[in-house]
């Protein structure tokens, strides 16, 4: 079973930090998924990835892919109060996900 | 309604007591899948159908849980004999079976085990 390590766990910061976040595979991913959970709801899907090397942008996320598609990162600039949740990433490829235990991030007006 | 919707949102049982937990995915939607998500914890996937097929329920944690979707749309999660162990948030997903898996999750149902 692919485990998927995420860092930091937890992170708090000031609204307009910059702050980036990982996620790392003992093997190789197929596809690459990254979530945000608020507190009672389920997780959103962001962005998947599927290259190496790849980079996506969704607005103030930027979302990059290694190049031997064994890691991946999550950067915020200028974060905002709205960014707060839990960001999961996860593996797809095969019916079922399988997630880390994320990175509980809280921006602090 | 737009979304995967899951009934009841929270849920107390006392410990010995069946619980059973609603999902109804987007229409339209062939697969369909369970996760536990124990507090501090990502989602662990349970178990998983298309249309009304159990395709995979290996993570199912014992046999007092039990799940069906008996005409490939709402599902049910029935869990017997609750156990404080069994205290988690658990969340339904679906899937028009993309290619890269991307699944829709609802808002999930917390279930306390007293």
């Amino acid at each position: 079973t692919q485990l998927l390590e995420q860092s930091p766990q937890f992170l708090s910061i000031q609204e307009g930090e910059n702050l980036t976040v990982y996620c790392n595979s003992s093997s190789v991913f197929s596809s690459l998924q990254w979530y945000r959970q608020e507190p009672g709801e389920g997780p959103v899907l962001l962005v998947t990835v599927v290259t190496g090397g790849e980079v996506k942008k969704l607005k103030r996320l930027t979302f990059q892919f290694g190049d031997a598609r064994k890691d991946s990162s999550l950067h915020i600039t200028a974060a905002q109060p709205g960014d707060t949740g839990l960001y999961l990433c996860s593996q797809g490829g095969s019916e079922k996900l399988v997630f880390g235990k994320g990175t509980k991030l809280t921006v602090n007006p | 309604g737009a979304g995967v919707s899951q009934s009841p949102r929270y849920k107390v049982a006392k410990r010995g007591q069946d619980v059973a937990l609603r999902c109804d995915p987007i229409s339209g939607h062939v697969s369909l899948f369970w996760y536990q998500q124990a507090l501090g914890q990502g989602p662990e996937f349970l178990t998983y159908f298309q249309n009304e097929a159990q395709l995979d329920k290996s993570g199912l944690p014992s046999d007092r849980f039990f799940a069906e979707r008996p005409e490939g749309s709402v599902s049910t999660l029935k869990i017997q004999r609750t156990q404080q162990e069994d205290s988690a948030v658990y969340l339904c997903a679906s899937n028009f079976r993309g290619t890269y898996n991307e699944q829709f999750f609802g808002p999930g149902t917390r279930l306390t085990v007293l």
